[in-house]
């Protein structure tokens, strides 16, 4: 099975930051990589797919890249809609994995 | 638009048996393969189980494997999971999503959900 490992599990910013997230796949996966925000009680939300390609409607400091075995999401800019926790999920080989998810929290 | 509508969690006695639904509407429902995900209170997100846009082809987590089994009705656009053999540790929100078409196509892979139905293994 393929190991997704995010990091960090969770980190505080302030608003205007700039992070970034991690994943790193224990094989390789192409580009077979989506990421994903969820806010408390809320229905996770797709945000990137196949590694770098933004989806509708989501803000364009949202940003993926990578291929292969690692693969980063960058928030530039954070805004106060931003904190939340997100997921990165490899759809290359069943079963597919999500990551363990970074809550990224207010400073 | 796309609109999916999770039923039959509640609470049951470990070792019992549940089985959930998911209600698809808006979208060719015999084109696209299904998932189940779910999310354990305070807990990440984990894929469960998937089923091909025909029946023909599932896949399951090894959490679930041999308990669990995800079918469906395409004639009812309705997405099943039975479970079996219960554990406290199957408590969690139960979301379906819409998976890659029936020619494997991922671009809309996992951009819609429901909003998810509460299993509770509890005595």
């Amino acid at each position: 099975d393929i190991q997704m490992t995010q990091s960090p599990s969770a980190m505080s910013a302030s608003v205007g930051d700039s992070v970034t997230i991690t994943c790193r796949a224990s094989q390789g996966i192409s580009n077979y990589l989506a990421w994903f925000q969820q806010k408390p009680g809320k229905v996770p939300k797709r945000l990137i797919y196949a590694a770098s390609n933004l989806e509708s409607g989501v803000p364009s400091r949202f940003i993926g890249s990578g291929s292969g075995t690692e693969f980063t999401l960058t928030i530039s800019s954070l805004q106060p809609e931003d904190f939340a926790t997100y997921y990165c999920l490899q759809h290359d080989a069943y079963p597919w994995t999500f990551g363990q998810g970074t809550k990224v929290e207010i400073k | 638009q796309v609109h999916l509508v999770e039923s039959g969690g509640g609470v049951v006695q470990p070792g019992r048996s549940l089985r959930l639904s998911c209600a698809a509407s808006g979208f060719t429902f015999s084109n696209h393969a299904m998932h189940w995900v779910r999310q354990a209170p305070g807990k990440g997100l984990e894929w469960m189980a998937v089923i091909s846009y025909d029946g023909i082809n599932t896949y399951y987590a090894d959490s679930v494997k041999g308990r669990f089994t995800i079918s469906r009705d395409n004639s009812k656009n309705t997405l099943y999971l039975q479970m079996n053999g219960l554990k406290p540790e199957d408590t969690a929100v139960y979301y379906c999503a819409r998976g890659q078409t029936y020619n494997g196509n991922y671009l809309r892979c996992f951009q819609h959900w429901g909003q998810g139905t509460l299993v509770t293994a509890s005595s």
